[in-house]
């Protein structure tokens, strides 16, 4: 069956200017979650939606970080006034239990 | 909030030998400690689980053990191959996907023939 989808999985972008992700869950995952990855680095939390409940935004690392579940499917993260230190793969992944299923990521580079 | 501490950073072996990646956590009402396997340019994979009511699991050449007590996790890789060489990453949380998981900073192992 089909994965968890990120898209795109390479993006340049001009710091200053805003980008958004999008990430696919696995259909009936009620869990989504977003991790950034540095590059050589480990899996940072910045946030996590369960259903209904209010999503858990304790890792976003600035105010220029947001994120929204449309639908209770769905989800973009966006970044605002992008920075060089956002370069970063950013993972998605989506869970309907405990394992946690991840995309591919994708590959932002702000320069 | 949950902390997790992985240990060593890196870890060369030479093929056969065995491997032991440590994590320690901070949070006493995390029960679901997962394992995860990322090789070079790939998304993680979970490789292993174990939920607090286990002191052990074991998957073939892969098994990981849990000290509730000491908040301390280790996974453990036998007859180690090539292509066993990635990087590990060990997560704690709450299970049922009620909670985020936080994972640890990863172990880069190299396995050498």
């Amino acid at each position: 069956g089909a994965g968890v989808s990120q898209s795109p999985s390479n993006k340049v972008t001009e710091k200053g200017k805003d980008v958004e992700l999008r990430c696919d869950p696995i259909s009936g995952h009620t869990a989504l979650y977003w991790y950034r990855q540095s590059l050589g680095q480990g899996l940072e939390f910045l946030i996590y939606f369960q259903g209904n409940s209010a999503p858990d935004k304790s890792g976003l690392p600035s105010d220029r970080f947001s994120a929204e579940r449309t639908g209770g499917s769905v989800s973009t993260l966006t970044i605002q006034r992008t920075q060089q230190e956002d370069s970063a793969v950013y993972l998605c992944a989506s869970s309907a239990n405990s394992p946690l299923h991840f995309g591919n990521g994708t590959r932002l580079t702000v320069t | 909030g949950e902390n997790v501490e992985q240990h060593p950073s890196t870890l060369s072996v030479q093929e056969g030998d065995s491997a032991v990646i440590k994590c320690t956590y901070s949070d006493s009402a995390s029960n679901y400690f997962p394992w995860y396997k990322q090789e070079l340019g790939k998304r993680p994979q979970l490789i292993i689980d174990i939920r607090s009511n286990v002191g052990e699991k074991k998957d073939q050449r892969i098994a990981v053990t849990l000290n509730k007590t000491a908040k301390h996790f280790s996974l453990h890789i036998t007859e180690t191959q090539p292509e066993d060489s990635a990087v590990y990453f060990c997560a704690g949380g709450l299970s049922g996907g009620y909670n985020k998981l936080i994972f640890g900073a990863g172990t880069r192992l190299a396995v050498h023939p």
